[in-house]
């Protein structure tokens, strides 16, 4: 049973610059919700997806964007890349409307 | 929106003693609350949650206890031992609402145990 995966582990990016992380989620579940986690901080909801649409967002600028494709895996796109920006990026996948939320092992981002 | 508060910040105990973190929400909405354990480098791993309709959940030496008229919510970890140590994490989830996607996290516990 595969757990939830998420690639790259790392990147560097420059300031200005566009990323893309992905994420798998768990064998059997539907929902791909993202966090950016600050170094010593709680994991902060960026947003969820299911059945292909934004369905949840927290107070992220619009330079935040996601996708989802059919086979349930997610895309988080950043635009114009500002230090503050630099995070572990968790997604964590769950089914439906369940409750229960399972994180991949994050990329960690960074912006120089 | 949802505020989630943690305390303690950092927690220090001896191999064998009990651990309690506790969080307090401010939406009366949240009806479920998970907590996850994460270890140095490594992704959140839930460890135990309870939802609204529950008083309290047990789990080997875990434990969580939940008080919706107070809006808090506590974890206990009995015998602890060093592979105990890690950093937790309280969250809160309104399940029935517009937010029923939106977890939100506290500040974190870094708990240690020292053998």
């Amino acid at each position: 049973d595969a757990g939830v995966t998420q690639s790259p582990t790392h990147l560097i990016k420059t300031r200005g610059q566009q990323v893309t992380l992905r994420c798998s989620p768990k064998s059997g579940h539907d929902t791909v919700s993202w966090y950016q986690q600050a170094l010593g901080q709680g994991p902060q909801f960026i947003f969820q997806y299911y059945e292909e649409e934004e369905r949840q967002r927290g107070n992220f600028p619009d330079r935040f964007s996601g996708h989802q494709f059919p086979n349930y895996s997610s895309e988080l796109n950043v635009n114009a890349l500002l230090l503050g920006d630099s995070a572990l990026y968790l997604c964590a996948s769950s089914s439906g409307l369940a409750t229960q939320q399972y994180f991949g092992p994050g990329t960690r981002l960074t912006v120089t | 929106g949802e505020n989630v508060e943690q305390h303690p910040s950092t927690l220090s105990v001896q191999e064998g003693d009990s651990a309690v973190i506790k969080c307090t929400y401010s939406d009366s909405a949240s009806n479920y609350f998970p907590w996850y354990k994460q270890e140095l480098g490594k992704r959140p791993q839930l460890i135990i949650d309870i939802r609204s309709n529950v008083g309290e959940k047990k789990d080997q030496r875990i434990a969580v206890t939940l008080n919706k008229t107070a809006k808090h919510f506590s974890l206990h970890i009995t015998e602890t031992q060093p592979e105990d140590s890690a950093v937790y994490f309280c969250a809160a989830l309104d399940a029935g609402g517009t937010s029923y996607g939106k977890l939100t996290f506290g500040q974190g516990t870094i708990l240690t145990v020292h053998p």
